[in-house]
C-alpha cells in the first residue's frame, strides 16, 4: 500500500540551527502539505503545496518557514532559526484529486519530531 | 475559540459496545467534515467523510452523522474493539480551501 514518507523520525537542535524535514509524498499524488502537532494538542495547517507553489499557509508559517520540492519525489520544510516554541512532530500530507475537484482524502506520515534545546 | 492543554477529552467503554463521539465545528462555511484516527505516535489516519449536502454517512463499522443546524459531527463505532483505541479528530474544511481545520480530541480506551 502507498505511503507518505518521512525522515528524520527525530531531530533535536539548537535553537537558531537550521533544520530540514523531509517528505516522500504517494507517487501519484498532486497536493502536498505539512501540518504540525505539539504535544497534548490538536494538528494545526501550516501549508498546503501545488504545482510547485504554495497554495495556502496559515498564520504559523512566518518567513521562518519555507517549502521546497527539490526533485519529482521529495517535498521538504525548512525552519530558518529554529525557536523553542517550534518543538513539536510535524507531519508531512499528501493527496490525490478528489471527486467535484476536492484535494481528496490526505494520507499522513508518520511524522518527523522535532525537539529544540 | 480554541481548545488547548494536555488533558483530552476520554471516552472509555467496553469492548463489542458500540462508541459515540461528538464533535463541535465552530465555521459555517465548512462544507466537508472527516474524522481521524491517531494511535500513539503515528500520523492521523483517515477514517471516514461527509460532504454538507448529506446528514449520514456508513463505513464499515463507522457512521458520520452531520448536523449543520448546531455545527456538530459524530462519529459511531459499532463493536468497539481493542484496536479502535486511539485519539479521534475530527477535521473541518471549506470550499476553495485546502487547510483542514483539526478539532481538539478524543481519546477512545476499548476495555477488554
Amino acid at each position: 500500500e502507498p505511503e507518505v514518507t518521512q525522515t528524520p523520525s527525530h531531530q533535536v537542535t539548537q535553537m537558531g540551527q537550521e533544520v530540514i524535514l523531509r517528505c516522500v509524498p504517494i507517487s501519484n499524488h498532486l497536493y502536498f502539505y505539512w501540518y504540525r502537532q505539539i504535544l497534548g494538542q490538536k494538528v494545526e495547517f501550516l501549508v498546503s503545496f501545488y504545482n510547485n507553489e504554495i497554495s495556502e499557509k496559515s498564520e504559523i508559517f512566518d518567513d521562518q518557514f519555507s517549502v521546497e520540492r527539490p526533485d519529482g519525489s521529495n517535498f521538504t520544510l525548512k525552519i530558518r532559526s529554529t525557536k523553542l516554541e517550534d518543538s513539536a512532530m510535524y507531519f508531512c500530507a499528501s493527496s490525490g484529486v478528489g471527486a467535484n475537484n476536492y484535494a481528496g482524502e490526505l494520507f499522513f506520515g508518520e511524522g518527523s519530531r522535532l525537539t529544540v534545546l | 475559540g480554541e481548545s488547548v492543554g494536555l488533558h483530552l477529552p476520554t471516552l472509555s467503554v467496553q469492548e463489542g459496545d458500540n462508541s459515540i463521539i461528538n464533535c463541535a465545528y465552530s465555521n459555517s462555511a465548512s462544507d466537508y467534515f472527516i474524522w481521524y484516527k491517531q494511535e500513539s505516535g503515528k500520523g492521523p489516519q483517515f477514517i471516514i467523510d461527509i460532504r454538507s449536502n448529506m446528514d449520514k454517512r456508513q463505513g464499515q463499522r463507522v457512521t458520520v452523522l452531520l448536523n449543520k443546524t448546531v455545527k456538530h459531527l459524530s462519529l459511531q463505532i459499532a463493536a468497539t474493539q481493542p484496536g479502535d483505541s486511539a485519539v479521534y479528530f475530527c477535521a473541518e474544511n471549506d470550499t476553495g480551501r485546502r487547510a483542514l481545520t483539526f478539532g481538539s480530541g478524543t481519546r477512545l480506551q476499548v476495555q477488554p
